[in-house]
């Protein structure tokens, strides 16, 4: 089944503490890119990457690094985790010639940070 | 540089009656214009597209949309409510083929009351 799959779910944490937030894709596609979801401000773009070894910042990058090592993955990483980071973010991926630009999107990972 | 807006942050309809969900966008080249749909607890679903073909697009569920360039509009109607179309629905516009990022509109909730 074509997808792309986040990991964790849900997610709790500490201020300071580093964590990752793992996004696959099985569809082969070049494009990917993360979001962050909050309420009354629709989806925002925290990073994209074009292909392997190409990612470039968003709207909302403050806070979070990226690495594009593989073409099937896409981590976002939180250094220093902090509660203005508390959001659902999701990741989503599309062909890089698609022509409708049409992205698909992960499950969404809930983050809460203490 | 482009920009969505929803107009009406929550829309409540009965069952069987019209729903009407406007989208607003703001666009300096051609835009693909696009309508996702998200559950409860799930990932974004695209729901219908527009890329400068027909400019009435009919997608999944029974939802249509009609791209008004005079207008800059791209509302989304669906006939008949049903009870399963309670969800959150959010506007995207994004530039030609290629382009970086979708940008997203504010998000109406649509309630349906039986």
């Amino acid at each position: 089944e074509a997808q792309v799959t986040q990991n964790p779910r849900y997610l709790i944490t500490v201020t300071g503490k580093k964590l990752t937030v793992t996004c696959s894709q099985n569809m082969n596609h070049e494009y990917m890119s993360w979001y962050r979801q909050d309420p009354g401000l629709g989806l925002r773009q925290i990073y994209y990457s074009m292909n392997v070894e190409v990612t470039d910042k968003g709207d909302v990058p403050e806070g979070y690094k990226v690495s594009r090592k593989e073409k099937r993955n896409f981590p976002l990483i939180l250094e220093s985790p902090s509660p203005n980071q508390t959001s659902l973010y999701f990741c989503a991926s599309r062909l890089a010639s698609s022509g409708g630009n049409e992205q698909f999107f992960g499950p969404g990972t809930r983050l809460t940070v203490l | 540089a482009q920009s969505v807006t929803q107009l009406g942050s929550h829309v409540s309809v009965s069952e069987g009656a019209l729903v009407l969900l406007r989208c607003n966008y703001s666009s300096s080249v051609p835009p693909y214009l696009f309508w996702y749909v998200q559950y409860p607890n799930q990932g974004l679903q695209l729901l219908l597209k527009y890329t400068s073909a027909a400019t009435l697009v009919k997608g999944i569920n029974g939802f249509e949309a009609e791209f008004k360039k005079s207008e800059t509009s791209f509302h989304l109607t669906k006939p008949s409510a049903h009870m399963s179309d309670a969800a959150e629905y959010f506007c995207a516009v994004s530039g030609p083929r290629g382009a970086q990022k979708l940008v997203f509109g504010q998000g109406t909730r649509l309630t349906i009351n039986p």
